[in-house]
């Protein structure tokens, strides 16, 4: 375990579902971030929370939808998404700016019918 | 617009044998660099870290390099073994102000033969 925990590991859901990814961390980082790996593509960044607040959109269509409770927490809810939203979603922290580097959860691998 | 490219995309060697990833970035404005390893549909391992000011970092057989002004760093692997298979990610952050992006190349994929 790296610190960083995400659940479910895998998950299957139709157009219309309504399902939410999770990821915790307890390494006292105060960033989180939300990436997308899809097949033969580099990382993409999709949001970033800094001190619970969001910091940055990068262009996400808003069938995703982030949530920061706290600088543990970070939720992804997803509705109505679509086959190409199949991927690796990956969450990561770091003590902003990061200047001691990030750490990565195990991803939850996300595949929609 | 910073962009990394890791050469090359794959790599097949024997067991035994050192070798080198490599990685270029196109900004050499960054406030460091990370080497992650990843599994098959697994998440990321972080490697080593550079920090802009460092030439290089080691850990164990691994030995990462950076030449900022060139754009440039290198992953050393020495003595491979076939648990070293994986796909290997270098990432840059850049160094605006702010929260920190990883930006990441599309790493090159080892594969070490027994």
């Amino acid at each position: 375990e790296t610190g960083v925990t995400q659940t479910p590991r895998h998950l299957v859901m139709g157009m219309t579902n309504k399902k939410s990814l999770k990821c915790e961390q307890h390494l006292g980082h105060n960033a989180m971030y939300w990436y997308k790996q899809s097949a033969k593509k580099p990382l993409e960044l999709m949001f970033v929370y800094n001190f619970k607040e969001q910091t940055e959109n990068n262009s996400v269509p808003s069938r995703f939808s982030p949530e920061c409770p706290n600088s543990s927490h970070l939720f992804l809810h997803l509705h109505t998404l679509q086959p190409e939203d199949s991927a690796l979603y990956l969450c990561a922290s770091s003590q902003d700016p990061g200047y001691y580097g990030y750490t990565f959860g195990s991803g939850t691998r996300l595949t929609v019918v | 617009k910073q962009e990394v490219t890791q050469i090359p995309a794959a790599l097949s060697v024997p067991e035994g044998e050192n070798l080198v990833l490599n990685c270029s970035f196109t900004d050499s404005a960054i406030y460091n660099l990370q080497w992650f390893r990843q599994d098959p549909g697994k998440g990321l391992t972080s490697l080593l870290l550079i920090q802009s000011s460092q030439r290089e970092q080691t850990s164990g057989r691994l030995n990462a390099s950076l030449d900022k002004s060139s754009g440039r760093s290198t992953l050393y692997i020495a003595a491979s073994q076939p648990g070293d298979s994986a796909t290997y990610l270098c990432a840059v952050a850049p160094s605006q102000g702010g929260s920190e992006k990883l930006v990441f190349g599309k790493g090159t994929k080892l594969t070490v033969n027994p």
